[in-house]
């Protein structure tokens, strides 16, 4: 089946700085990837949907100069937590669409910010 | 508004059958599925219905029924290894996945 790959798996990061998590679709090509949140004991949270050249679509209530998201290739989306704080920390899952009815999860990033 | 409702947790003995149900209210219908997420780990796929009945995996099975809102997963056969969280997700009519808060299964030697 198809593979989606995720980077870091984990980061602890400060207060303040910046972190960066790459989704990659490694044996097909994505033009949509979502990107999810999920603390622990619930569930998964869509943050925003992202379209391949084009920019991202945010749900309501996440800042999206926040999080800012980028998809500059077909197999690329990247996650950017600006100014990180503690309650930033959370378990961050993309996923790359297939088809209407078929996506493929990441392993996860887990951030931490102390 | 949509939602979706399954219980919160469930527990059930090892090489028992368990049944997790799912109900759902939302704009639109394209498929129900239903992920297996082990702790720290992302979701994996275990089924997609998008027509009435049952559909049987090996030892894991899905009905759904779209009048009343109702889907379940059902697991036979329970190993240790089934300790998970199973979610339910609707496919909306934009296409979009609205998730269920999951349902903790602990297996019981």
């Amino acid at each position: 089946g198809a593979v989606v790959s995720q980077h870091p798996s984990w980061v602890i990061c400060k207060s303040g700085t910046s972190v960066k998590i790459e989704c990659r679709s490694l044996d097909f090509q994505a033009t949509t990837m979502f990107w999810y949140r999920q603390f622990p004991k619930q569930s998964l949270m869509l943050m925003a949907t992202s379209n391949e050249g084009s920019k991202a679509t945010y749900e309501q209530g996440v800042e999206k100069d926040k999080f800012l998201i980028n998809h500059a290739s077909l197999t690329l989306s990247t996650l950017t937590v600006t100014s990180a704080h503690p309650e930033d920390s959370s378990f961050y899952i993309c996923s790359a669409r297939v088809s209407e009815y078929e996506q493929y999860f990441g392993p996860g990033t887990r951030l931490t910010v102390t | 508004g949509q939602n979706i409702d399954q219980p919160t947790e469930m527990t059930a003995t090892e090489g028992a059958i368990v049944q997790i149900n799912c109900t759902y209210q939302t704009s639109g219908f394209n498929g129900l599925f239903w992920y297996q997420q082990h702790a720290g780990e992302a979701p994996t796929f275990l089924s997609y219905n998008v027509l009435d009945g049952l559909e049987e995996k090996g030892r894991f099975s899905s009905f759904l029924s779209r009048s009343k809102g109702y889907s379940y997963l059902l697991l036979k056969e329970l190993q240790m290894k089934d300790s998970a969280s199973y979610l339910c997700a609707v496919l909306d009519s934009n296409y979009q996945l609205i998730w269920g808060a999951g349902t903790k299964l602990i297996i019981k030697p």
